[in-house]
């Protein structure tokens, strides 16, 4: 079955400096794999989605990569703030839905 | 744009009690998805809906989960007699396939209705 993981243990960045999430995949490569931020007690919120012939993309100081040798996406966020401080899910397509993966805590002390 | 509006935010009942949570989708998407938060399992597909019909519901855990879908704006799942280990948080997406990142299904969430159950 296809799978999405993610390091469940909390990311705790210095403000300033670039925090790197990591999402990994089983299984065959999805045809794109989507970022979402989720805030305490809100619902997920799309952020940026790369396709599997895309090395990498941009949006401000967002960056995510797919490596699909490696089976694994990364995202970048350069020059963290403390409101980047949320936790972010990796998701890959299949068929109609989305599988999602448990979601990476990230923390940015100032 | 209001967005995905869903009610109750919070609910807090007994076991046994019947619950009914309610969605409004983003006006013209025709997907419609119910998840399932916890943090032990994370974000779990419930059911999905296209254009009104709904394709998918292996995800609704048994008998006592229902959901409907009586036209393109309105969404109810429902859960009958309702049991402590139903306590979630449930969120309501929608999308237009396809519609952004073309060939992608980017979804929009509602902000979630947290149910607990004593």
């Amino acid at each position: 079955s296809q799978k999405i993981e993610q390091n469940s243990e909390a990311l705790n960045i210095q403000e300033g400096k670039t925090a790197t999430l990591t999402c990994n995949y089983t299984n065959y490569s999805p045809a794109y794999l989507q970022w979402y931020r989720q805030d305490p007690g809100r619902g997920p919120v799309f952020l940026l989605l790369i396709r599997e012939n895309e090395k990498e993309k941009r949006k401000e100081r967002l960056k995510v990569t797919f490596d699909t040798t490696l089976k694994q996406s990364l995202f970048h966020i350069t020059a963290s703030q403390p409101a980047d401080s949320a936790t972010y899910l990796c998701a890959r397509d299949s068929n109609y839905q989305l599988i999602w993966g448990a979601g990476t805590k990230l923390i940015i002390k100032p | 744009d209001a967005g995905v509006i869903q009610s109750p935010r919070h609910e807090v009942t007994e076991m046994g009690q019947e619950v009914t949570l309610r969605c409004k989708p983003i006006s013209g998407h025709n997907s419609l998805f119910w998840y399932r938060q916890t943090m032990m399992r994370g974000l779990e597909l419930l059911i999905y809906f296209n254009n009104n019909v709904p394709i998918d519901d292996s995800g609704m855990p048994e008998d006592r989960f229902s959901a409907k879908m009586p036209n393109a704006s309105f969404s109810t799942l429902k859960i009958q007699p309702s049991e402590p280990r139903d306590s979630a948080v449930y969120f309501c997406a929608s999308s237009i396939p396809g519609r952004r990142e073309s060939g992608a299904n980017v979804l929009t969430f509602g902000a979630g209705s947290r149910l607990t159950v004593l």
